[in-house]
């Protein structure tokens, strides 16, 4: 989608390895987040973001970490990948200002952990 | 209670016909119930919302129904299209930042 890009689009990986995905944005929106999708789930936030080095845990947050050292960039941590871990990550952006606001999503990335 | 619950899993509609999907949801604290329509390999896209103070909201053939006493909403698409095929989620806003989705509804619709 315009204005918000997800890399890499694919990956797989091997059990106990640490991977990075990463977000970025133009929109210059304050707000970012990631999502995992798993068929039965839903999207499942794991963190998020509400402005350079401001971050917090989502519901599922066990296993990961992020970064947002600039407000275009958002980093998502899986520090030692397991298969529970395989699954299609979205990272999202929102203006919160905007009074009816809706998150922007990216692409996603299908992550494999082998 | 942050949960959104969301139903049907999958939905199969002849074309033409009226789907319908729905959601229920606990917390009264949530304050913008967004739907969100997803193809194969993209991310969700808004599709449409509804704010708790307003009890219907129609945009073309997709209608939002908010029962604010009932915690429920509502997704109908009238004359779905084999186009409209996708999943949906409903999500539910909290603390002006964050949205909690429903699990999702498999939207087929059959020419």
């Amino acid at each position: 989608d315009a204005g918000i890009t997800q890399s890499p689009r694919h990956k797989v990986t091997e059990t106990g390895t640490p991977v990075t995905l990463r977000c970025h944005q133009t929109e210059n929106h304050r707000y970012m987040y990631w999502y995992r999708q798993d068929p039965g789930h839903g999207l499942r936030l794991i963190h998020y973001s509400y402005g350079v080095k401001d971050t917090d845990k989502g519901e599922v947050s066990d296993g990961y970490s992020v970064s947002r050292s600039k407000t275009e960039d958002f980093l998502l941590t899986l520090e030692s990948a397991t298969s529970s871990q395989t699954s299609v990550y979205f990272c999202a952006i929102s203006d919160a200002r905007r009074a009816n606001y809706g998150y922007t999503f990216g692409s996603g990335t299908r992550l494999t952990v082998v | 209670q942050q949960q959104v619950k969301q139903s049907p899993q999958s939905l199969i509609v002849q074309k033409g016909g009226i789907s319908i999907i729905n959601c229920a949801y606990e917390n009264t604290a949530f304050d913008y119930f967004p739907w969100y329509q997803q193809f194969p390999g993209k991310g969700p896209a808004l599709l449409i919302a509804i704010r708790p103070d307003v009890s219907e909201k129609k945009e073309g053939r997709f209608t939002i129904s908010f029962n604010k006493s009932a915690k429920q909403f509502s997704l109908h698409i009238m004359d779905s299209q084999p186009g409209d095929s996708a999943t949906y989620f409903c999500a539910a806003r909290l603390d002006t930042d964050k949205l909690i989705f429903g699990t999702g509804t498999r939207l087929q619709v059959f020419p």
